[in-house]
């Protein structure tokens, strides 16, 4: 039972260049997230996913897209890296209850020259 | 909008000394919150999760205390290891944000000294 899993666990880019991050899951959770942690702040939510066939905004989606592609896999993409994109990202999942505990992928570290 | 705070941002305590870990939130309307811990280079292990019904969860030498009232929740750690040296992370999962994500604190990055 591996969890959350994400790849790459390290990448360096060009800016402009694009590149999608992927998060897997095993738990059978319904829902899905993408945050970033960047020094000195708390994680911030990029997109989620609250069920398959689903995506939304959370507080900071501009200049990435992402895809729920089934119910294990939930990916991130950049399509025009800039600087300020530097940051560790975080994949998350639950079983979409409010109720109910997030879990962690082990974040991939971008960073964009 | 509902905002999260841990205070310190660093601290550093002798092996074998018995600590507390402040988080406070604005917005006492909220489902649960989480303490976390995140050791450097790697990603976020969920340590204990308390309910708005619920005032304390413990586990091992962890106690999570939470008073919504006051929007006020402490992680005390019993009899500290040099093991125990992480970033401590709490989030609060509001209930007025239908989005179901997070709220975030900034981590109290603790540093036990053998």
């Amino acid at each position: 039972n591996a969890g959350v899993t994400q790849t790459p666990k390290f990448q360096v880019l060009k800016t402009g260049q694009s590149m999608t991050l992927q998060c897997a899951q095993d738990m059978n959770h319904n829902s899905m997230y993408w945050y970033r942690q960047d020094p000195g702040m708390g994680l911030r939510l990029i997109y989620y996913s609250a069920s398959e066939g689903t995506t939304d905004k959370g507080e900071v989606p501009n200049g990435y897209n992402v895809s729920r592609l089934n119910k294990r896999e939930f990916s991130l993409r950049l399509e025009s890296a800039a600087p300020s994109q530097t940051s560790v990202y975080f994949c998350a999942s639950s079983t979409g209850s409010a109720y109910n505990e997030q879990f962690f992928g082990p974040g991939t570290r971008l960073t964009v020259l | 909008k509902q905002e999260v705070t841990q205070i310190p941002a660093a601290l550093s305590v002798p092996e074998g000394e018995n600590l507390v870990l402040n988080c406070s939130f604005t917005d006492s309307a909220i489902y649960n919150l989480q303490w976390f811990r995140q050791d450097p280079g790697k990603g976020l292990t969920s340590l204990l999760l308390i309910q708005s019904s619920q005032r304390e969860q413990t586990s091992g030498r962890l106690n999570a205390s939470l008073d919504k009232s006051s929007g006020r929740s402490t992680l005390y750690i019993a009899a500290s290891q040099p093991g125990d040296s992480a970033t401590y992370l709490c989030a609060v999962r509001p209930q007025r944000d239908s989005n179901y994500q997070l709220i975030w604190g900034a981590g109290t990055k603790l540093i036990i000294k053998p």
